[in-house]
């Protein structure tokens, strides 16, 4: 059972432009929602992350928009640049379980100078 | 401050032979745990622990052995290398507690032939 669902699986985008990857998750224990960037031949690192109370948190360029109703939430990339271009992941955890990510499947991001 | 150091960064095996991937942190984090990234799977959580001696397993455990005896070590053992084990394998870390983020290794890839 996918707890977390991510779309799309890949995303090219012009420089400038903006990104947008989805999530959906099923568990409404769920109360911590990180994104992780990784680049090739590295370990994914966390870019930003939000709580179910806020509806939106933004830091820099990166913002993720979340709907609490709906069990989504979503990263957006203003102003993509080419430095961007990474796979991104979502994840969930919470419920007392906060030692357990569960991850997305994961999103290629290409961005074209 | 090294953060968490995998070793070795490659390594293959011949089906059947055992080995231990070493992970470390010098962050003093509770929280530990492994993860296996596959194409188009994203990450998988092999096993993780919540402080030194305690271990639990993950989605995906089955063929892999743990233990922690200390805050800062965490192996993950391949008792009997199968070629469905060739992977990128990720080790983490996170404080105890709620809403924070895991810290991840650069990884071990592993091919078994």
């Amino acid at each position: 059972q996918q707890q977390v669902k991510q779309s799309p699986q890949s995303l090219i985008v012009q420089k400038g432009g903006i990104s947008i990857i989805n999530c959906a998750y099923e568990n409404t224990a769920f109360d911590y929602f990180p994104w992780y960037q990784q680049f090739p031949g590295k370990g994914p690192a966390l870019l930003i992350a939000i709580r179910p109370d806020v509806s939106e948190k933004k830091e820099g360029r990166f913002t993720i928009s979340f709907n609490k109703s709906a069990k989504q939430f979503s990263l957006h990339i203003m102003d993509s640049q080419p430095g961007d271009s990474a796979t991104y992941f979502c994840a969930a955890t919470g419920g007392g379980s906060n030692y357990k990510l569960t991850f997305g499947k994961g999103t290629l991001l290409t961005v074209n100078p | 401050n090294a953060g968490v150091t995998q070793t070795p960064k490659f390594q293959v095996l011949k089906t059947g032979q055992s080995m231990t991937l070493q992970c470390a942190q010098d962050m003093n984090h509770e929280y530990m745990s492994w993860y296996r990234q596959d194409p188009g799977m994203g990450l998988r959580l092999i096993h993780y622990s919540v402080g030194a001696g305690i271990t639990d397993q993950g989605e995906v455990p089955n063929g892999y052995n743990v233990s922690r005896s200390t805050t800062e070590d965490f192996p993950l053992r391949l008792l009997s290398a199968a070629p469905s084990q060739t992977s990128v394998y990720f080790c983490a870390s996170s404080p105890a507690g709620w809403g924070y983020g895991y810290t991840f290794g650069s990884g071990t890839r592993l091919t078994v032939v």
